[in-house]
């Protein structure tokens, strides 16, 4: 069975600082790799994905895979206070089945102004 | 910009009923999804839903579910006699590809409370 682990926080971070969210996963064969934010009591909304080993970069937001330890990982540069919430890793494909995604229980992120 | 749209927001109904959500994917997307979210818990997928059949499910995905999509637009979820532990928000998701190559978007949920 397919696990998606990370921390749970609350992660607190200063405004301005750099947050780093972190995430295991369990099947070596999944494929593809996201992030997506979910305010309280809101939905999933995708932030980044990445597909191949290294860092993808969008805007405040870099994306690091590394498939050889299963980690993935997300930098927030910059952090601001609308920047708090939960962070959800989820991973796709693999042993488990293409189409649904696995997700974590997600990292609360707390930015301090 | 497109996005998936859901109905009702929020559903109070009793045990042992029976209670439809309908979701609006985006329009030129092929693939479908139901998620739940059990509050303080994780997302789980349920089951996907493509060429007007189910593509994949999981184990909570038992005889008490069915999906459908009964026209063009709509894609429903049907729970048959609800149970305490159904109370979640449910997500529908569309994309268009799969996962495993492509992004899903999620609509704003449906909250069901089961008394």
């Amino acid at each position: 069975q397919k696990e998606v682990e990370q921390n749970s926080g609350p992660l607190s971070v200063p405004e301005g600082a750099i947050a780093s969210l972190n995430c295991t996963y369990s099947d070596r064969g999944s494929q593809s790799f996201f992030w997506y934010r979910q305010y309280s009591g809101k939905s999933p909304e995708l932030i980044m994905s990445i597909y191949s080993n290294g860092d993808k970069e969008d805007g405040r937001f870099t994306a690091q895979l590394n498939k050889a330890s299963q980690y993935v990982s997300l930098l927030i540069r910059d952090s601001q206070p609308s920047d708090s919430a939960t962070y959800l890793c989820a991973v796709a494909g693999g042993g488990g089945g293409a189409d649904g995604l696995t997700f974590g229980k997600g990292t609360h992120l707390i930015i301090q102004p | 910009e497109p996005e998936v749209t859901q109905t009702p927001s929020h559903q109070v109904t009793q045990m042992g009923q029976e209670v439809i959500l309908r979701c609006v994917p985006i329009s030129n997307h092929l693939y479908f999804y139901w998620y739940r979210q059990i509050l303080g818990q994780k997302v789980e997928f349920l089951v996907s839903f493509y060429n007007n059949e189910i593509s994949e499910k999981s184990e909570i995905f038992d005889d008490q579910f069915s999906v459908e999509r009964p026209d063009g637009s709509n894609f429903t979820l049907k729970i048959r006699s609800t149970k305490l532990e159904d109370s979640a928000m449910y997500f529908c998701a569309s994309s268009a590809l799969r996962p495993a190559t492509g992004e899903l978007f999620f609509g704003e949920g449906s909250r069901l409370t089961v008394l």
